[in-house]
């Protein structure tokens, strides 16, 4: 059972314009939340991550929502650069125990010059 | 650039062969972890080592057998694989093993491997 879930499996965005990437979880107990990027034939690279006791964190360009009671998080990233096109993951570790990170399946962002 | 290094990039090997991945992290991370990803799927939990000691196997068939080292080395031994072990595989990192801690895996690029 996927317990943390990426309906969308592409999207496609222009240049400049920003770029929504969402994630659903079903287990209540994730505290903390990661989002990765992965190019063709690299390893995913950590991007982003947010803890429960917040509902928002920003990097540079990039933005994570929480929204708890939802059980919901997106990722928006603006403004969108060809460079961003890739696959990006949610993630999220069982909170207590070893770090073992569910992943959702993904979703293929292409940013279009 | 990726700080967690994996070698070979690509191996492909028989069903008779016995090889070996390796992964290695020069960030003083104490927890080391190995991920199979199969195409178009995300990448799913194998093995964490914390501290140098085997602190979970996620049911993984004994063909797989890791081993570490030290503190810097991870590696996967492969024996009498079947062909639907092909498949990606990450070493990833991180400061400690314990979720309470919220520290980022950092992944290295991973090892194609398939299996004839």
């Amino acid at each position: 059972d996927q317990q943390v879930k990426q309906n969308s499996p592409s999207l496609s965005v222009q240049e400049g314009r920003i770029s929504i990437l969402n994630c659903d979880y079903t287990n209540s107990m994730f505290d903390y939340f990661l989002w990765y990027k992965k190019y063709p034939a690299e390893g995913p690279t950590f991007l982003i991550s947010i803890s429960s006791i917040k509902d928002k964190n920003e990097d540079g360009r990039f933005t994570v929502f929480l929204n708890k009671s939802a059980k919901h998080l997106s990722l928006h990233i603006v403004p969108s650069q060809p460079g961003d096109s890739a696959v990006y993951f949610c993630a999220a570790p069982l909170p207590t125990g070893a770090n073992n990170l569910f992943f959702g399946t993904g979703t293929r962002l292409t940013v279009i010059p | 650039d990726t700080e967690v290094t994996q070698t070979p990039k690509h191996l492909v090997m028989g069903m008779t062969n016995k090889k070996s991945l390796k992964c290695e992290q020069h960030m003083g991370h104490r927890a080391m972890y190995w991920y199979k990803q199969k195409a178009k799927k995300p990448p799913e939990l194998m093995f964490v080592y914390s501290y140098e000691k085997l602190s979970i196997n996620e049911s993984v068939p004994s063909r797989f057998s890791p081993e570490c080292p030290n503190s810097s080395l991870l590696n996967l031994h492969l024996h009498a694989l079947q062909p639907e072990d092909s498949a990606l595989y990450l070493c990833a990192s991180s400061q400690d093993s314990q979720s309470r801690n919220n520290q980022p895996q950092h992944f290295g690029d991973g090892t194609r491997l398939s299996i004839l």
